[in-house]
């Protein structure tokens, strides 16, 4: 198990630009969050799934970001149209809900986006 | 909405000191209180979970305390090293989520 993986580590773009993030989680964890992290700041909630199903997201995903788990496995997080203001580090996490309650959340290495 | 501060949010400490990391949270109803720790440009490592039943849990130097009353977390740190530098973020789970403070940039100097 290689823990949850982020592709790319780094990516820049141009105002305006569309970008796709992939995370890949722990295997067997039934549930994938994403979080974006401003410098200096903690990371913010954005949207999460269990399994295939988004179950909920935050008023920070705009309609311009959009996520995707098809089958339950791997998530991509696009963002169209990208701005400045959409500069930070995209974290993925992954868990598994269990009988002990814990729900315990793994985060990947996240990617870096820079907007010029 | 659940807001979770930490301070201070810079810290400098000679080695072998002990390291006392402060967390407050509004939101009395938390299902658990994870700590992370950051270093610079990377993810997040996991360091120390409590659930609400729990007052503290220790692993290794790390001792993290919940006192849900007072709606405040510490995590103490023994004997600091040089490696132990790094941003500490906690965070509270009341849902699916994790709220996050804005955590704690610490210097251990040799």
């Amino acid at each position: 198990d290689t823990g949850v993986s982020q592709d790319p580590r780094h990516k820049i773009t141009k105002r305006g630009q569309n970008v796709t993030f992939r995370c890949d989680p722990i295997s067997e964890h039934n549930r994938l969050y994403w979080y974006r992290q401003t410098l200096g700041q903690g990371p913010e909630f954005l949207t999460y799934f269990q399994n295939e199903a988004q179950l909920e997201k935050s008023r920070l995903l705009s309609d311009r970001f959009s996520a995707e788990r098809p089958k339950g496995s791997f998530s991509t997080l696009e963002i169209q149209r990208t701005e400045q203001g959409d500069s930070a580090m995209y974290l993925c996490a992954s868990s598994q809900t269990g009988g002990d309650g814990k729900n315990i959340q793994y985060f990947g290495a996240g990617t870096r986006l820079s907007v010029l | 909405k659940q807001e979770v501060t930490q301070i201070p949010a810079a810290l400098s400490v000679p080695e072998g000191e002990n390291l006392v990391l402060n967390c407050s949270f509004t939101d009395s109803a938390i299902y658990n209180l994870q700590w992370f720790r950051q270093d610079p440009g990377k993810g997040l490592t996991s360091l120390l979970l409590i659930q609400s039943s729990q007052r503290e849990q220790t692993s290794g130097r790390l001792n993290a305390s919940l006192d849900k009353s007072s709606g405040r977390s510490t995590l103490y740190i023994a004997a600091s090293q040089p490696g132990d530098s790094a941003t500490y973020l906690c965070s509270e789970a009341a849902g699916n989520k994790l709220t996050f403070g804005g955590g704690t940039r610490v210097l251990v100097k040799p």
